[in-house]
């Protein structure tokens, strides 16, 4: 059981640099969520997607565009990273409201 | 909007002591359910315990239970008998039914001691 798939598990950039972290599951769910952790901050929200073909903006969305591909993928994009999105971000996607989650992605931005 | 808050950023209990972590949280749904996640130095996230609000019985499992105040928008985790693999960083997690947004809390870091 894969549940959620998050790819890169580290990666670091530069600034000005671009990027997309994919997220797939394989749960069926129709939730999915972007979140960053960073120290003292708890998880706060980037983006979430209530069903296919629908987004919405979180907490801390500036900097930041998401795709739902399909029911199963939901990836975040990066377009200008900056150091100050150096974080640790999870996927999750959620039936019933109960959330699964990816191991995470550890990026830095130097 | 919706808002959660964990006003105790750390805490510490000794081996088979209770403690606990406490949660307020805000939302103007009526449907809705709250989480207690456990996040150890893995990262990896785990689900501690869930409530529905809609449940007036407070949810238990195992050595975990919590204490719902619906009125007062508490949802406080106790833990009873700890263990020294409780040792995490534990989050509050709100989610509204209507809108699908799961909204955590700063969390509380728990060392647990011999």
């Amino acid at each position: 059981n894969a549940g959620v798939t998050q790819t890169p598990k580290f990666q670091v950039l530069k600034t000005g640099q671009s990027m997309t972290l994919q997220c797939a599951q394989d749960m069926n769910h129709n939730s999915m969520y972007w979140y960053r952790q960073d120290p003292g901050m708890g998880l706060r929200l980037i983006y979430y997607s209530a069903s296919e073909g629908t987004t919405d903006k979180g907490e801390v969305p500036n900097g930041y565009n998401v795709s739902r591909l399909n029911k199963r993928e939901f990836s975040l994009r990066l377009e200008s990273a900056a150091p100050s999105q150096t974080s640790v971000y999870f996927c999750a996607s959620s039936e019933r409201a109960e959330a699964f989650f990816g191991q995470g992605t550890r990026l830095t931005v130097v | 909007a919706q808002t959660v808050t964990q006003s105790q950023p750390e805490m510490s209990v000794q081996e088979a002591e209770t403690v606990t972590l406490s949660c307020t949280y805000d939302t103007s749904e009526n449907n809705y359910y709250l989480f207690w996640y456990k996040q150890p130095p893995s990262r990896q996230m785990i689900l501690v315990i869930r409530q529905e609000a809609y449940k007036q019985q407070n949810a238990t499992e195992n050595r975990f239970s919590v204490n719902f105040q619906k009125a007062a928008k508490s949802f406080s985790l106790k833990i009873s008998d700890s263990q020294l693999g409780d040792t995490a960083m534990y989050f509050c997690a709100l989610h509204t039914g209507t809108a699908s947004k799961l909204t955590f809390g700063t969390g509380t870091r728990l060392q647990v001691t011999l």
